[in-house]
């Protein structure tokens, strides 16, 4: 177990519609990434957060958006769904804001969008 | 643009023998390397990285890889395979030196160890 809470475990809902995913780091945490897992594209960095400020952006869809509440957990919000949303999205914690330490990943979301 | 290759889909290795999972990777300076296992239905866990220093890094659950600047390689190596260690395994790459680079991905490279 790494520490970090991931909810819901699967989300299954209709294009067009609009889902949050919700995100826990591990305690003493204050980054945390998004990422998007799906077959065609790989493992592809979202976003990442550092106490409450956006830090990174990386391959992230206008349609998508997160943010990092005080408390330090982060929630992805995923509005007009597409098909191909659907995909595994990962969040990951480390301590600092640097990559050059570990993250620690949670069990995912699974969406699927029908 | 960082980039990170792994060639090989599939490995396959018996028991008992020696493994290696390769990664190339591509990057306009000094590199972070990372290597993950993601074992089914879980996330991913982290197994060892290169910062700096000696180019043999000694990891989890007995891996290791060895850093090699003049081949662009950061293979992921194991003496002895266990059938426990079937996993999808990742190689990751970041651009040391320039703030917050965020880990750029490989494809994956399923591991199967057969008993």
């Amino acid at each position: 177990d790494s520490g970090v809470t991931q909810t819901p475990k699967h989300l299954i809902t209709a294009t067009g519609q609009r889902v949050t995913l919700r995100c826990s780091p591990r305690s003493g945490d204050l980054s945390v990434y998004w990422y998007q897992q799906s077959l065609d594209q790989g493992l592809q960095f979202l976003i990442q957060y550092y106490n409450g400020e956006e830090r990174a952006k990386g391959n992230i869809l206008e349609r998508f958006s997160a943010q990092q509440f005080p408390d330090l957990h982060s929630e992805l919000n995923l509005s007009s769904l597409e098909l191909g949303d659907s995909a595994l999205y990962f969040c990951a914690s480390s301590q600092r804001d640097s990559v050059d330490y570990e993250q620690y990943f949670g069990p995912g979301t699974r969406l699927t969008v029908t | 643009a960082q980039s990170v290759a792994q060639p090989e889909d599939q490995v396959n290795v018996a028991e008992g023998n020696p493994l290696t999972v390769k990664c190339t990777y591509s990057v306009s300076g000094n590199p972070y390397l990372f290597w993950y296992v993601q074992y089914p239905n879980r996330g991913l866990q982290f197994l060892l990285k290169y910062i700096t220093g000696d180019n043999l890094v000694k990891g989890s659950y007995g891996f290791e890889a060895e850093f090699n600047k003049s081949q662009t390689s950061f293979h992921l190596k194991k003496p002895s395979a266990l059938v426990s260690d079937s996993a999808l395994y990742f190689c990751a790459v970041s651009l040391r030196g320039t703030g917050n680079t965020p880990l750029v991905f490989g494809k994956g490279t399923r591991l199967s160890v057969i008993a």
